[in-house]
């Protein structure tokens, strides 16, 4: 079965810092990757996905996600972050050709001034 | 962009009722939907897809008498928790998923308070 490993449960920096935050998958066949943020009491927000092609993916507010097939990595990068970028963010997998998707347990991104 | 509209937002009920949760996909057609159900702090746990005219397939260890789960047509799947008890008291979150652009677009969430 497929799984996704969110390394880090939380991730605090300071404003304006650069930030990764990190996923990696477990599938051998092929994949469609995603990174979604949730703010409190809301649903989730699609902030880039991974189909095919070019392996840097480039998505809303300002994030990148690299996408590392030998590494089975998908991790979220920000070269500046904001305070209003504090929320909790989820990577997520679908298995070519399978509607369902497999979530990471997320991380909790705190940015501090 | 696609959009899907879940509502309420928030729901106070007593114990022993019913609470119906709407999820509709406003601007696409949605032929598979599928409810979420998140703990405090927790990730998304997948509780059911569904597919426009017929039975929605549970996950394993969801019980499909007390979650029912009806998607009428191409832009609207329901949930309904029936006999509600405290414990099954959670943020509900559904999404609707699309061809074009293929992804999966999520409703704001119902928070569900059994008191």
């Amino acid at each position: 079965a497929q799984s996704v490993t969110q390394l880090d449960s939380q991730v605090p920096v300071f404003e304006e810092a650069p930030v990764e935050l990190r996923c990696n998958y477990s599938s051998s066949v092929s994949v469609y990757l995603f990174w979604y943020v949730q703010y409190p009491n809301q649903g989730l927000q699609l902030l880039l996905k991974y189909l095919s092609g070019s392996t840097l993916v480039k998505g809303i507010n300002g994030f990148e996600a690299e996408f590392n097939k030998s590494q089975t990595s998908f991790h979220l990068r920000k070269p500046s972050v904001h305070i209003s970028d504090t929320a909790e963010y989820f990577c997520a997998v679908s298995q070519g050709g399978s509607e369902k998707l497999v979530f990471g347990k997320g991380t909790k991104l705190t940015v501090n001034p | 962009g696609a959009v899907v509209s879940q509502h309420p937002s928030w729901v106070i009920c007593k114990s022993g009722t019913s609470v119906k949760i709407e999820c509709r996909s406003l601007d696409f057609q949605a032929t598979t939907m599928f409810w979420y159900r998140q703990f405090p702090k927790q990730s998304l746990m997948l509780m059911a897809t569904s597919n426009e005219g017929s039975k929605a397939t549970y996950e394993q260890g969801v019980e499909k008498d007390k979650f029912l789960i009806n998607h009428a047509s191409l832009t609207l799947s329901t949930l309904t928790v029936t006999s509600a008890h405290p414990e099954d008291s959670s943020f509900y979150i559904c999404s609707a998923s699309s061809v074009k652009p293929y992804g999966y677009t999520f409703g704001s969430g119902t928070r569900l308070t059994v008191v």
